[in-house]
């Protein structure tokens, strides 16, 4: 079946570090990818998507690229704020499907 | 934000009794989700709605049923809750097809003694 598999928390950043959280994800066909974030106490929050191979979904700052051949969509940012502190999901979803399949999150905290 | 209302956001009741979660929307999604999160574990599906009187189990369905009577109002009931019922519990909502985002509300934190 369909899984998403992020790299392990906690991550512990200063401010202004360049970061990246890994994402990879096992799927037939060509399913849509997410990410979401969840600050503390609130629920998840779409950060950005991309929906076909090749294609940049970006928001805040964030990244993310659809590669399909790699089936990976690696979140990146270029300088971390200490706002950006938060639990960040990795998501698929198909076209025909109801469902959608999270990863298990990635912590990330930003030292100032 | 998309127009999500979870209640209670916060419960504790005891192992035994039953508990029932509402979630209300006023966007006129067609998809309602019922998810909980515990640590090591992410987000789990509960169960789903894909229409009014329409529902279909997630992976953790078991001592958990819904409702869904209108298309705003999604209800989750612990028929009888145990201490492994203890998490937060997230309502979400999508208009649907796979490009579709869900929306979540803020949560239930919901903890049986």
């Amino acid at each position: 079946g369909d899984s998403v598999t992020q790299m392990e928390g906690p991550v512990t950043l200063s401010e202004e570090a360049f970061l990246t959280i890994n994402c990879t994800y096992t799927a037939t066909g060509y399913p849509s990818l997410f990410w979401y974030v969840q600050y503390p106490g609130e629920g998840l929050q779409l950060l950005l998507k991309a929906t076909k191979a090749d294609d940049k979904g970006s928001n805040k700052g964030f990244e993310a690229t659809y590669r399909k051949e790699t089936t990976s969509f690696h979140l990146e940012k270029g300088s971390v704020q200490v706002s950006d502190s938060a639990v960040y999901f990795c998501a698929l979803t198909h076209s025909s499907a109801s469902k959608i399949i999270f990863g298990s999150g990635t912590r990330l905290s930003i030292r100032p | 934000d998309a127009g999500i209302t979870q209640s209670p956001r916060h419960k504790v009741t005891e192992t035994g009794t039953p508990v029932t979660l509402r979630c209300h929307q006023t966007e006129n999604h067609r998809y309602m989700y019922w998810y909980r999160q515990d640590p090591g574990h992410g987000l789990r599906l509960i169960h789903y709605s894909y229409g009014v009187k329409d529902t279909d189990k997630g992976e953790v369905s078991d001592g958990y049923s819904v409702s869904r009577s209108k298309t705003e109002d999604f209800l989750l009931t612990l028929e009888s809750a145990t201490s492994s019922q203890t998490s937060v519990y997230f309502c979400a909502i999508s208009a649907g097809g796979g490009n579709s985002p869900l929306h979540f509300g803020n949560g239930t934190r919901l903890t049986v003694t």
